[in-house]
């Protein structure tokens, strides 16, 4: 398997830009999340979904942030207008929920730099 | 209080030496406890897993959970270099609830 896939690696972008994360889970995992990664606050989950639905949005920081799971193998992340404090890199993580054990494989991340 | 905490270190040990990482948890219904391990500029990986309390090994690595405590260890034997990374203690209460990630702690084996 090719694990989970994440697009891009790297962006830079300017202040009030639109940007958008994807993310392509392990194909027949049935739950994707999305997290951000900084020094200062660790790894902070965003978003949650189940069987494409969002189960747990409270972690998104603002109405800036959206996201959207269309099929079971596709999300995106988008934040629109981008302000330099979103700078972070932002890990998208799918499972397979049908047994109590429950571990969570990660992409390669996002690298976000707003300028 | 967070709902776990970790020792962000950085922690620093000679090749060879045995590490130990823990974590302290709050929340008494956690029941699948594991290790992620994440090397610099890359995604956190799974390394370990128990279920509940007590021991499970792997090879140089062992994993502890005292429940009763409300408190989880990850050692490793014989370090390496190579196993100088971020190390992030979760813990969830099964089918996919609650899942929650430590801070993480820095580990340096020194050559």
């Amino acid at each position: 398997d090719a694990g989970v896939i994440q697009s891009p690696r790297h962006e830079v972008t300017e202040m009030g830009q639109e940007v958008t994360l994807r993310c392509k889970p392990i194909s027949g995992h049935n739950s994707l999340f999305w997290y951000r990664q900084t020094m200062m606050r660790g790894l902070e989950l965003l978003i949650y979904f189940n069987n494409n639905v969002p189960i747990d949005d409270s972690g998104m920081p603002e109405d800036r942030f959206s996201a959207k799971m269309p099929n079971a193998s596709f999300s995106t992340l988008k934040i629109q207008p981008s302000e330099p404090r979103d700078s972070a890199v932002y890990f998208c993580a799918s499972s397979l929920v049908t047994s109590p054990q429950e571990t969570q494989y990660f992409g390669p991340g996002t690298r976000l730099l707003v300028l | 209080q967070k709902e776990v905490e970790q020792d962000p270190g950085p922690l620093s040990v000679p090749e060879g030496a045995i590490v130990s990482l823990n974590c302290t948890y709050s929340n008494s219904a956690f029941q699948y406890f594991m290790w992620y391990r994440q090397y610099s500029r890359k995604g956190p990986e799974l390394l370990m897993y128990t279920y509940s309390s007590g021991n499970k090994e792997d090879g140089r690595f062992t994993a502890q959970v005292d429940k009763s405590s409300k408190y989880i260890s990850l050692f490793i034997r014989d370090s390496q270099p190579s196993d100088s990374a971020t190390y992030l203690c979760a813990m969830s209460d099964g089918y996919g609830q609650n899942f929650v990630f430590g801070p993480g702690t820095r580990l340096s084996v020194l050559p």
